[in-house]
């Protein structure tokens, strides 16, 4: 059974860092690109990152380039996000999903989500 | 504001058969395959539709997509109240390298 276990979310002051982490199971981790999506309360959906399978490239949103990075580690099957110098703006539900088809832009697979909340 | 537009509200009867919009432009919609999720509240979205209108197993055949141009839609038929939910479309966008989304359209079962 494939699981996404996201942990590493809480209450950061603005400025501040937080790092989530991803933990994968059911499935050969090493072979997907693999997502962070966020969603601040009460509204859509935001892809943030990603990184592919080969482990050649990431891409980020314009929004988080720069104070973001994304990160695996295929021997601990875990998928990461630094997140540095926090906004408000970045509070928000962060996913981890699996890619999949064309362009791996498909997101079979999700977790549950960690609450990150940045607020003096 | 979203890249790729949605409709942000939807409406139907039981039975009834709904489509949900999505536009973008030459750079996602109009270059790669859309895909497709269902969000009931309080949960992580769910996979509808990926691909060139592929349906991961348990989803069913009620639902499909399809693509002219650089715009999409998600039609729904047989609607159920079960089917009240936030939709989204999102594609990959070759000119921004990242995946976009659709503002999300949130459909009520009357």
């Amino acid at each position: 059974e494939v699981q996404l276990v996201e942990s590493g979310g809480g209450l950061v002051q603005p400025g501040g860092s937080l790092r989530l982490s991803c933990a994968a199971s059911g499935f050969t981790f090493r072979s997907y690109w693999m997502h962070w999506v966020r969603q601040a309360p009460g509204k859509g959906l935001v892809w943030v990152s990603c990184f592919k399978s080969d482990g050649s490239s990431t891409n980020y949103a314009d929004s988080v380039k720069g104070r973001f990075t994304i990160s695996r580690d295929n021997a601990k099957n875990t998928l990461y996000l630094q997140m540095n110098s926090l906004r408000a703006e970045d509070t928000a539900v962060y996913y981890c999903a699996r890619g999949i088809g064309v362009a791996a832009a498909g997101f079979d697979f999700w977790g549950q989500g960690t609450l990150v909340t940045v607020s003096s | 504001q979203s890249v790729v537009t949605q409709p942000p509200s939807a409406s139907g009867t039981p039975g009834q058969r709904v489509t949900i919009s999505c536009s973008g432009s030459s750079s996602n919609i109009g270059s790669y395959t859309v895909n497709w999720y269902q969000q009931l509240p309080g949960t992580a979205p769910k996979l509808l539709i990926y691909s060139y209108n592929q349906r991961p197993s348990g989803v069913p055949d009620r639902f499909s997509g399809s693509k002219s141009g650089t715009s999409a839609s998600l039609a729904i038929s047989g609607l159920q109240s079960e089917d009240e939910a936030d939709y989204y479309c999102a594609a990959w966008d070759g000119s921004l390298n990242g995946v976009v989304f659709g503002g999300g359209t949130k459909l009520t079962v009357l």
